[in-house]
C-alpha cells in the first residue's frame, strides 16, 4: 500500500520569501500525483497534479512542483509568497484504486 | 451543474446512534470515495467505489458501511457512532477511465459524537 510523507508540519513565512514544502511517497508501481490546498473553512481544492511527461507541473497561483522519480519525492515550490497563501496543503499519491494523503503542513504568511 | 453535494453540513449525534452522510455528484464520476480528515491526520480514506455495484475498502473503514446503487450517489453510514468518529468527512469523485482523475471534493459534514 503506498504511503505519503510530509516532512513539515507547521511552516511560518514573511511576505516574498520562497516556499518549498517537501513530499515524498512510497510505491512500487506507477503514480500520479497532486497537490491540495484547504484554505481556512474550506474545502480542498486542486493546485496542481503530474500524471505524465514534463516532470516540472505548473499550478494555480504561482505555483509549481517537481517529480523526481529516483527520489520518490514531489516537492511544491513557490518563488514570493503572499499572505493570501496561508492555508493547509496536502500532497496526495494515487497508485492502483486508492488516492492517500499526507498528513498536510499548514502554512503561516506573515504580512 | 452542482458538482460534489453532502449533507447534511453539520451533524450532532450520541454515543451508539446511527446515521447517514449523503453524497451526490453529477458528473458522471465513475469513481466516488469518503474521506476522513482530523487535525495533524491528514485526509484518511474510508471507502471508494470505482463504479455502480462495486465498493471496496480504504485505511480506516472500521465502523463505516458504503452502498453504491447508482452512479450518482455513495452514502456513508455510520452504523454505531462512537467519540472517535468526531471528524470532518469529505466526499470526492473522479472520472476513472481516461487522463484526467482529479478529484473533486464536497464541501465536508462535521460530525460531532457526544
Amino acid at each position: 500500500a503506498q504511503s505519503v510523507s510530509q516532512h513539515n508540519h507547521h511552516v511560518i513565512l514573511s511576505e516574498a520569501a520562497s516556499l518549498e514544502l517537501g513530499c515524498n511517497y512510497s510505491y512500487g508501481g506507477t503514480v500520479n500525483l497532486f497537490w491540495y490546498v484547504q484554505y481556512p473553512g474550506q474545502h480542498l481544492q486542486l493546485l496542481l497534479k503530474y500524471f505524465s511527461g514534463d516532470p516540472l507541473v505548473k499550478g494555480i497561483k504561482g505555483f509549481e512542483a517537481e517529480f523526481i522519480k529516483s527520489k520518490f519525492s514531489f516537492n511544491l515550490r513557490k518563488p514570493s509568497v503572499q499572505w493570501s497563501d496561508t492555508a493547509e496543503y496536502f500532497c496526495a499519491v494515487k497508485g492502483g484504486n486508492k488516492l492517500v494523503f499526507g498528513a498536510g503542513t499548514i502554512l503561516r504568511v506573515k504580512s | 451543474n452542482a458538482g460534489v453535494t453532502q449533507t447534511p453540513k453539520f451533524q450532532v449525534l450520541k454515543t451508539g446512534q446511527s446515521m447517514t452522510l449523503q453524497c451526490a455528484q453529477d458528473m458522471n464520476h465513475e469513481y466516488m470515495s469518503w474521506y476522513r480528515q482530523d487535525p495533524g491526520m491528514g485526509l484518511r480514506l474510508i471507502h471508494y467505489s470505482v463504479g455502480a455495484g462495486i465498493t471496496d475498502q480504504g485505511e480506516v473503514p472500521n465502523g463505516y458501511n458504503v452502498s453504491r446503487s447508482t452512479t450518482e450517489d455513495f452514502p456513508l453510514r455510520l452504523l454505531s457512532a462512537a467519540p472517535s468518529q468526531t471528524s470532518v468527512y469529505f466526499c470526492a469523485s473522479s472520472y476513472w477511465t481516461g487522463k484526467e482523475r482529479e478529484l473533486f471534493f464536497g464541501e465536508g459534514s462535521r460530525l460531532t459524537v457526544l
